[in-house]
């Protein structure tokens, strides 16, 4: 079946710090790739998507690329900030359902 | 605009009651999700609605679970008879037609977080 894996928190950082979080996918064909995130209080909002191998996603300072070779999608930022404090989620899409990671929760500190 | 809304934001309930849960999807959004997040499961989804296409209830965890979508918007999650294991946030999404493609986003209401005592 389809599943994520993504790197376990938590994560803690101090602000301007680089931020990675690892995710890797099990699906057949070609899934959708997603970042969610999950700020405190808040629900989930999505962050990024990327819909076919070698698209790169990005939106406020955070970019993944869709790597199939490698099935991966990892989310980087070149420099954090605290309100960037949240919990982030990778997901694919394959036949209108999403499989989430485990989500990875990030503090980080001023 | 204005977002998935559900209702009720907080609902706890006594073990063997049954529960409704509401969700309102955006406007012209015809698919709908289900998903439930608990601490042990993390994000799992439940079911999925597609204009009057049947519905895609392969991730109901149980015959206590259902759900109906009426006149191809509101969308009505009931338990029967819940457990303690019930006790999860539930999540309702929407998003344009999916028409057999996985590029749509979906977005996500707030949730209603069921505690079963």
């Amino acid at each position: 079946g389809n599943s994520v894996t993504q790197m376990e928190g938590p994560v803690t950082l101090s602000e301007e710090a680089f931020l990675t979080i690892n995710c890797t996918y099990t699906a057949t064909g070609y899934p959708s790739l997603f970042w969610y995130v999950q700020y405190p209080g808040e629900g989930l909002q999505l962050l990024l998507k990327a819909t076919k191998a070698d698209d790169k996603g990005s939106n406020k300072g955070f970019e993944a690329t869709y790597r199939k070779e490698t099935t991966s999608f990892h989310l980087e930022k070149g420099s954090v900030q605290v309100s960037d404090s949240a919990v982030y989620f990778c997901a694919l899409s394959k036949n209108h359902k999403l499989s989430f990671g485990a989500g990875t929760t990030v503090t980080v500190r001023a | 605009g204005a977002g998935v809304s559900q209702s009720p934001s907080n609902k706890v309930t006594e073990k063997g009651k049954d529960v409704e849960l509401r969700c309102d999807p955006i406007s012209g959004h015809t698919a709908l999700y289900w998903y439930r997040q608990s601490l042990g499961q993390g994000l799992e989804f439940l079911i999925y609605f597609q204009g009057n296409s049947a519905p895609d209830k392969s991730g109901l965890p149980s015959d206590r679970f259902s759900a109906e979508r009426t006149g191809g918007s509101v969308s009505t999650l009931t338990i029967q008879r819940t457990q303690q294991e019930d006790s999860a946030v539930y999540l309702c999404a929407s998003s344009l037609a999916s028409g057999g493609r996985d590029t749509y986003e979906q977005y996500f209401g707030p949730g209603t977080r069921l505690t079963v005592t």
